[in-house]
């Protein structure tokens, strides 16, 4: 089966470096995608992960171990607008449909 | 260059109408796929065209819809006759073929009362 464990919520305070977690058990892996999306808003791209490792890109990096099934998305100096659902969701294969986990609503308080 | 756009953002309809939902992909991308959120679950996979041709349409929850993509550039996802449980917020996404990142739209939000 498929199967993409995230936290459904996580409070952060502005500043600060949260770290959201996800677990995966796909039929296939290409690659791990993580989005953002605001309420009311498509979700947009923020990274993804192939190979093993730790890939950074400004205040957001993120992390896959393949032998694990594991990935983590860190977000550094927070910001109020970093206010919004992250989604964790696997590639099983090129050119087909993405596995989306659940989603974590990360709040930032001031 | 232009994202992934939908119309409409909003549609409220009563039970047993129908709704046609748009999506118009960024241009030159080969795949389009719909999504579906409902409420409290995950944004779930309902199918994929290439160019004109449907690739999957293993999520496609029942023969109640109905998705086109003629002439291959926007698609068309039509639910006749809507049912309550079809409410949700309908997500499209393109990406060119043969690349891994997929492009969503802001998605429609449908309302079946």
């Amino acid at each position: 089966g498929q199967n993409i464990d995230q936290p459904t919520e996580m409070t952060a305070t502005e500043g600060a470096i949260v770290q959201i977690n996800c677990t995966y058990q796909t039929s296939g892996f290409n690659g791990l995608f993580w989005y953002q999306q605001h309420a009311g808003e498509a979700p947009t791209f923020l990274s993804y992960n192939v190979l093993d490792g730790l890939e950074e890109k400004g205040r957001f990096s993120s992390f896959l171990s393949r032998s694990k099934g594991y990935s983590y998305l860190l977000l550094k100096e927070l910001q109020m607008k970093d206010s919004a659902s992250y989604l964790c969701a696997v590639l099983p294969n090129r050119d087909d449909k993405i596995i989306f986990g659940k989603g974590t609503r990360l709040h930032i308080l001031p | 260059e232009a994202g992934v756009t939908q119309f409409p953002s909003h549609s409220v309809i009563e039970k047993g109408q129908t709704v046609t939902l748009r999506c118009d992909p960024i241009s030159g991308h080969d795949n389009l796929y719909w999504y579906r959120r409902v409420m409290g679950k995950e944004i779930k996979f309902l199918l994929h065209f290439v160019k004109e041709s449907k690739q999957d349409e293993s999520g496609m929850p029942n023969n109640r819809f109905l998705a086109e993509r003629t002439g291959g550039t926007y698609s068309t996802l039509k639910v006749q006759p809507a049912e309550l449980e079809d409410s949700g917020v309908y997500f499209c996404a393109s990406s060119p073929f043969g690349t891994d990142t997929q492009y969503f739209g802001p998605g429609t939000r449908l309302t079946v009362l």
